[in-house]
């Protein structure tokens, strides 16, 4: 297992167009999140899955953001209409499910909005 | 106020010398978690603790649970140290599995 891997690294695009993120996550892990980093700042929780159900959505991920794990592995996070304000870093981290378990993070992808 | 707030935000200094980075949190948690985070995007954890103190090579984290304050010191640093370092919490129970991050500790070793 080579981690949990996020294509694109980077990506970018014209204000009004139509994105999608994917996550691989560790094969095991039932927990899967999606963050959003701006620049000089933490990173700020999306949303996670544990498995295939989706069980929390920040008040960051308006109705152009949706995020999907139909069988439970992978993830895809699509964002309709893009505007400048999207620009910024999106990780994926992965989890087992339980009390402390330790969260592993991709590469991230880099998405600007032109 | 943010719920996590780390100091310094910026950090410069020569090869060799003892650091610190500290994290002060606002919520009660289960785990805090120290990440690196290189030019480039990805993270790596470092640690996760939920009392007391942990060592791996020269890195040591220590959290104090009534204080609410957690540091990451790194002694004999050398420039590979470089990189963004940032406290993250997770609060306790259902629903609050996620991670609440810091904004991260620039530190640049000079050589």
């Amino acid at each position: 297992d080579t981690g949990v891997s996020q294509d694109p690294r980077h990506k970018i695009t014209k204000r009004g167009q139509n994105v999608t993120f994917r996550c691989d996550p560790i094969s095991e892990h039932n927990r899967l999140y999606w963050y959003r980093q701006t620049l000089g700042q933490g990173p700020e929780f999306l949303t996670y899955f544990q498995n295939e159900a989706q069980l929390e959505k920040s008040r960051l991920l308006s109705d152009r953001f949706s995020a999907e794990r139909p069988k439970g592995s992978f993830s895809t996070l699509e964002i309709q209409r893009t505007e400048q304000g999207d620009s910024a870093m999106y990780l994926c981290a992965s989890s087992l499910a339980g009390l402390n378990t330790e969260a592993f993070f991709g590469q991230g992808t880099r998405l600007t909005v032109v | 106020k943010n719920e996590v707030e780390q100091s310094p935000q910026n950090l410069t200094a020569q090869e060799g010398e003892f650091i610190t980075i500290n994290c002060s949190y606002s919520v009660g948690i289960s785990a805090l978690h120290w990440l690196q985070q290189h030019p480039g995007g990805g993270i790596v954890s470092l640690f996760m603790l939920s009392s007391g103190k942990k060592k791996h090579g020269r890195l040591i984290a220590t959290i104090n649970i009534q204080e609410k304050h957690s540091s990451l010191h790194i002694t004999a640093s050398h420039p590979r140290d470089s990189a963004v370092y940032i406290c993250a919490v997770r609060g306790w129970g259902f629903g609050n599995e996620k991670l609440t991050f810091g904004t991260g500790t620039r530190l640049t070793i000079i050589p």
